[in-house]
């Protein structure tokens, strides 16, 4: 059972450049999420999708978006990366966001925007 | 979101309960109490969760006060593998997020 995968593993990114982060998964789980986490800031959520074709924004979601075309995956994108974009960034799961809180998170993505 | 509030840091030795105290005050009549905790360079992993009545699962036990302002977990036997961060959130039924906080660092000595 894969549960939630990541891609890639971790990235060297110049600024500027666009960036997607892959995530998908294989639990038929209607909500997802992205967080970012930084030293000392503990984890944030970026944007998240309650199920699919709808999406949200979270605490921080300037310079990032997302799309949900289905239920399996959640793709995370930076237009035009700049160095403060520098994180480690989980994509999570949830059966819904109404029912049980149980949260199943990816092993992160380490960006770093030079 | 309710605010909770955790120690910085805990040690124990291998082989011996550890209780991790989390202070949640102003906790709602519908906020959910939920540990999770995270290993070095993984993601953060459910541990448990409860409302009002004590919980027990395979990984630990969670107790919550009478007034529900504060609740512990409760790890029966430390392995040196229960060395993470650990972090009491709370979320009403129905949240579309977790607000992480800073946790507690958990160390297991040998």
């Amino acid at each position: 059972i894969a549960g939630i995968t990541q891609a890639p593993t971790s990235q060297i990114l110049a600024a500027g450049r666009r960036m997607t982060l892959r995530c998908t998964q294989d639990m038929r789980h209607n909500a997802m999420y992205w967080y970012r986490q930084d030293l000392g800031l503990g984890l944030r959520l970026i944007h998240y999708s309650n199920t699919a074709g709808t999406t949200g924004k979270g605490e921080v979601p300037d310079g990032y978006s997302v799309s949900r075309a289905n239920t399996d995956d959640f793709p995370l994108t930076l237009a035009s990366a700049v160095p403060s974009q520098t994180s480690v960034y989980f994509c999570a799961s949830s059966r819904d966001p109404t029912s049980g809180p149980e949260a199943f998170f990816g092993q992160g993505t380490r960006l770093t925007v030079v | 979101d309710a605010k909770t509030t955790q120690p910085n840091s805990m040690e124990s030795n291998e082989e011996e309960p550890v209780h991790l105290p989390c202070n949640h005050s102003t906790i709602s009549g519908t906020d959910y109490i939920h540990w999770y905790r995270q290993l070095p360079s993984q993601g953060p992993e459910y541990v448990i969760h409860g409302l009002t009545s004590n919980v027990n699962n395979r990984m630990a036990s969670l107790a919550i006060a009478e007034d529900r302002k504060s609740s512990t977990l409760i790890l029966h036997r430390a392995t040196l593998r229960d060395a993470a961060v650990y972090y009491c959130i709370l979320s009403r039924q129905g949240a579309q997020k977790l607000v992480f906080g800073q946790g507690t660092r958990l160390t297991i000595n040998p």
